[in-house]
């Protein structure tokens, strides 16, 4: 199995453009994560989906952001206009029900430079 | 806000050291508390999902407990390596969130040779 995969792993771009962040969850599961990681807050949940119906987006930032996940093997989050104070890394996790205790796997993240 | 704590904040210990570290969450309305384990530019791989009062796990020299009443959790390292330097997470998830993970900061171990 490949594990989750997210692109692009390095995403260096000019304050005001759009930034587009993407994951492809494990095969079969059905749960996907988006989280933010900084010094400051450390790691934080910004929104997260089941069956590709989004949960809860109680943590994504402003309006600035939103995430889509129109199949079960893809998600998008996208952040327009992108800000300096969104530089952090952004990671991706699957797991498989809400209601149970499996563990979270993520992707290898991506590090995201506002300039 | 859930308030998810670890300590300490980050710890040195010489290669064959035993060592521990403490996370406290909400003790009511709790559905599971999870360990993860973060090196250095990798990603967070889980290590336990706990969900019992009395829990006990353990993988290789690192094992947990769990104590939902008082709501704490203690992670053992018996005998650290180097290897095991890296963030130690812990993560709650409450009664009605499902599989929603409030982090908290982490406990960064470095293991001295």
């Amino acid at each position: 199995d490949a594990g989750v995969i997210q692109s692009p792993r390095h995403e260096v771009t000019e304050m005001g453009q759009e930034v587009t962040l993407r994951c492809k969850p494990i095969s079969g599961h059905n749960s996907l994560f988006w989280y933010r990681q900084t010094m400051m807050r450390g790691l934080e949940l910004l929104i997260y989906f089941n069956n590709n119906v989004p949960i809860d987006d109680s943590g994504m930032p402003e309006d600035r952001f939103s995430a889509k996940m129109p199949n079960a093997s893809f998600s998008t989050l996208k952040i327009q206009p992108s800000e300096p104070r969104d530089s952090a890394v952004y990671f991706c996790a699957s797991t498989s029900g809400l209601t149970t205790y499996n563990e979270q796997f993520f992707g290898p993240g991506t590090r995201l430079t506002v300039l | 806000i859930l308030n998810v704590e670890q300590s300490p904040q980050s710890l040195h210990v010489q290669e064959g050291d035993s060592t521990n570290f403490t996370c406290s969450f909400p003790s009511s309305n709790f559905y599971a508390l999870h360990w993860y384990r973060w090196e250095t530019a990798k990603s967070p791989e889980a290590l336990f999902v706990m969900t019992l009062n009395g829990d006990e796990k353990k993988k290789g020299r690192i094992s947990a407990t769990l104590n939902t009443k008082e709501g704490y959790s203690y992670l053992y390292i018996k005998g650290s390596q180097p290897e095991d330097s890296a963030t130690y997470l812990c993560a709650f998830v409450g009664g009605t969130s499902y599989g929603k993970l409030t982090f908290g900061q982490g406990t960064i171990l470095t293991v001295h040779p």
